[in-house]
């Protein structure tokens, strides 16, 4: 089943900070992150294995509850290159093994 | 080049010819993944391959479509009787196993006309 995101969008100002959350309906093993340029591929950011583990990548950082079933997505001090479109991608006990990813929340970094 | 491989980039066909997208994945990579984005909107999963296998195609539509991912050669994606809605951008991803971080290649460009 989908993960959920939101916002759908956010637009910030270059220094703000922004959270994008993914939760899901089912027990997580884990919580891949993935970020997409205008016209580019998406590129892996990073991946959380544990309930409660935060990871960071530059001025990204995320957390995973595996309680909640949530994760967050935190960019600080936002940049003009961190615009794009972030997805969450959820990976869950049985059924097919596979990540499935959530529809994207469209970031916008405006001067 | 070690990264996730798709050709053409762009392709351009006329409605009912072939469309046939390649994917060479990452080295050491057996695990396939194929999905399709339309404009401005999220990844949608098509089908997820292991060598010589087809572990689940639950997101490929039922008909003209069909995917493989040989014992030798690329994996291959392929619409047969191509309309105007299947133009999309098609990416393909590679990992080394289920839990592992997705390498997605640079797409294809399928256009219709």
């Amino acid at each position: 089943q989908q993960p959920v995101q939101s916002p759908q969008a956010v637009i910030l100002r270059e220094g703000e900070d922004a959270v994008i959350n993914c939760s899901s309906s089912k027990a997580l093993y884990s919580v891949h992150w993935y970020r997409q340029k205008h016209g580019e591929a998406p590129v892996f950011l990073m991946i959380l294995l544990k309930g409660g583990e935060q990871k960071g990548h530059e001025k990204i950082s995320a957390s995973f509850n595996e309680k909640k079933q949530q994760s967050s997505l935190y960019l600080t001090a936002s940049q003009l290159s961190y615009s794009g479109t972030y997805f969450c991608g959820t990976y869950s006990p049985g059924g097919y093994q596979k990540v499935t990813f959530g529809i994207g929340t469209k970031l916008q970094v405006i001067p | 080049n070690a990264g996730v491989m798709q050709n053409p980039r762009h392709l351009v066909r006329r409605r009912g010819q072939e469309a046939r997208l390649r994917c060479s994945p990452m080295k050491g990579h057996s695990h396939v993944y194929w999905y399709r984005q339309l404009p401005e909107e999220g990844l949608k999963f098509m089908v997820y391959l292991q060598k010589e296998n087809i572990i689940d195609e639950s997101g490929m539509p039922k008909e003209r479509f069909s995917a493989e991912f040989p014992k030798e050669g690329p994996s291959i994606l392929r619409i047969q009787q191509v309309v105007r809605g299947d133009s999309a951008a098609y990416f393909c991803a590679s990992d080394a196993g289920s839990n592992q971080p997705q390498h997605f290649g640079d797409g294809t460009r399928l256009s219709i006309l």
